[in-house]
């Protein structure tokens, strides 16, 4: 399977634990987008990476929320101190660098905080 | 208040029957509009991309169409199968990087 590729695929913690999702994009595809999104909602856009440099963040992503992408390939969304608020599924996309910007998703990590 | 706003916020039909979902946008400027659909449990999938030369798109049993003046569109699905049942997401760009995601139109196609 050649599409984007999110692990893991569910995640159930406790309040005030630290969690980590990781996201794999197409191979070819520059740009790496992160998005929330919550039950009856369209997604809400977190933050994006062009190649390792991250571009762009939210006024959602919070101290608690880190994303990287060290060498321009995956990428990891690191939560903080979960609360039960960021109960949600976490999406991640990828696109290349070009007109329309198609982005491609994964199928998600959903996350519940207990 | 979101850009873009879409209509109804569920919908039941019958299958077989014909559908159209409904999609309003403020967000200016415009560079394209998609139409995604968003099965339960999974992320969102792309069934058509517009700019604003177009006025309609089809993929499939999948017809958008797009007023780029009174800023609406439209999804249209002919003869639904079971399998039509999920999400369907109005996302309008104002440029190549940004996105704009409506709420969505959950639909359920029935027996």
């Amino acid at each position: 399977d050649t599409g984007v590729s999110q692990d893991p695929r569910h995640k159930i913690t406790k309040r005030g634990q630290n969690v980590t999702f990781r996201c794999d994009p197409i191979s070819e595809h520059n740009r790496l987008y992160w998005y929330r999104q919550t039950l009856g909602q369209g997604p809400e856009f977190l933050t994006y990476f062009q190649n390792e440099a991250q571009l762009e963040k939210s006024r959602l992503l919070s101290d608690r929320f880190s994303a990287e992408r060290p060498k321009g390939s995956f990428s990891t969304l690191e939560i903080q101190r979960t609360e039960q608020g960021d109960s949600a599924m976490y999406l991640c996309a990828s696109s290349q660098t070009e007109a329309y910007n198609e982005q491609f998703f994964g199928p998600g990590t959903r996350l519940t905080v207990l | 208040k979101n850009q873009v706003e879409q209509s109804p916020q569920s919908l039941i039909i019958l299958e077989g029957k014909n559908c159209t979902l409904q999609c309003n946008y403020t967000v200016s400027p415009f560079s394209n509009l998609r139409w995604y659909k968003q099965d339960t449990g999974r992320g969102p999938v792309s069934l058509t991309i517009m700019t604003f030369s177009e006025n309609t798109k089809s993929n499939g049993r999948y017809t958008a169409t797009l007023d780029a003046d009174t800023k609406q569109s439209s999804l249209h699905i002919t003869a639904s199968q079971l399998s039509d049942s999920a999400s369907y997401i109005c996302v309008v760009s104002p440029d190549n990087n940004d996105m704009r995601f409506g709420a969505g139109t959950r639909l359920t196609v029935k027996p």
